[in-house]
């Protein structure tokens, strides 16, 4: 089945610097990666998503980039803010279906510096 | 965007006694709602995938008589914890999946999480 792994698990950068999550997946049949922050008790919310006809897609400071050929994908976050302190989780699903799965990495808790 | 809801928000229960949780997709109907355990600094573990009318899907190693599953209705799932024990104590998460008959062939399908339910067994 799918495997995908995230790194670092922490992450600590200065207000106003960038952070750049990175994560990679086992099965080349994945086509949908979506990431997620999730704050203390609460659900994970969808921030940006990419599917595997697009190499980068951006929204406002959030933006991921995703190669195909060595199958990763990473989350970029451009001039933090203290309300993007998170944890941040990338996924991965392959197929359509309403069934299709969507396979969570390991987390990465990223801590905005004031 | 579109709404799940869980209750209830927490609960605690005494050991040996089965506890509900409700999930609910607010203003869309889910042919499928996913059900996620996630333990403390851990990420989110699919327990299993229902379908509306039908039995669920469980993933290995995950224990059917144990955490059973009710999608009864469209918008509609249950996971019920049966003789519950100190170590099922986590964050249930449910995931309902919003079929678009508009959407396109490349996106058939939106999928929304719900806030959570913190159980914990005594």
């Amino acid at each position: 089945g799918e495997n995908v792994e995230q790194h670092p698990s922490t992450l600590s950068v200065q207000e106003g610097d960038s952070a750049v999550i990175k994560c990679t997946y086992s099965d080349s049949a994945s086509n949908y990666f979506p990431w997620y922050k999730q704050e203390l008790g609460k659900g994970p919310q969808l921030i940006i998503d990419i599917r595997s006809n697009v190499g980068e897609k951006k929204d406002q400071r959030i933006a991921v980039t995703l190669n195909k050929t060595a199958k990763h994908f990473s989350l970029h976050i451009t001039e933090t803010q203290p309300e993007d302190s998170a944890v941040y989780f990338c996924a991965a699903r392959r197929g359509r279906s309403s069934a299709s799965k969507i396979i969570f990495g390991s987390g990465t808790r990223l801590s905005i510096r004031p | 965007g579109a709404v799940v809801s869980q209750h209830p928000s927490w609960v605690i229960c005494k050991s040996g006694t089965s506890v509900k949780i409700e999930c609910r997709s607010l203003d869309f109907q889910a042919t499928t709602m996913f059900w996620y355990r996630q333990f403390p600094k851990q990420s989110l573990m699919l327990m299993a995938t229902s379908n509306e009318g039908s039995k669920a899907t469980y993933e290995q190693g995950v224990e059917k008589d144990k955490f059973l599953i009710n999608h009864a209705s469209l918008t509609l799932s249950t996971l019920t914890v049966t003789s519950a024990h100190p170590e099922d104590s986590s964050f249930y998460i449910c995931s309902a999946r919003d079929f678009d008959p508009r959407g396109t062939p490349d996106r058939p399908y939106e999928q929304y999480f719900g806030p959570g339910t913190r159980l914990t067994v005594t």
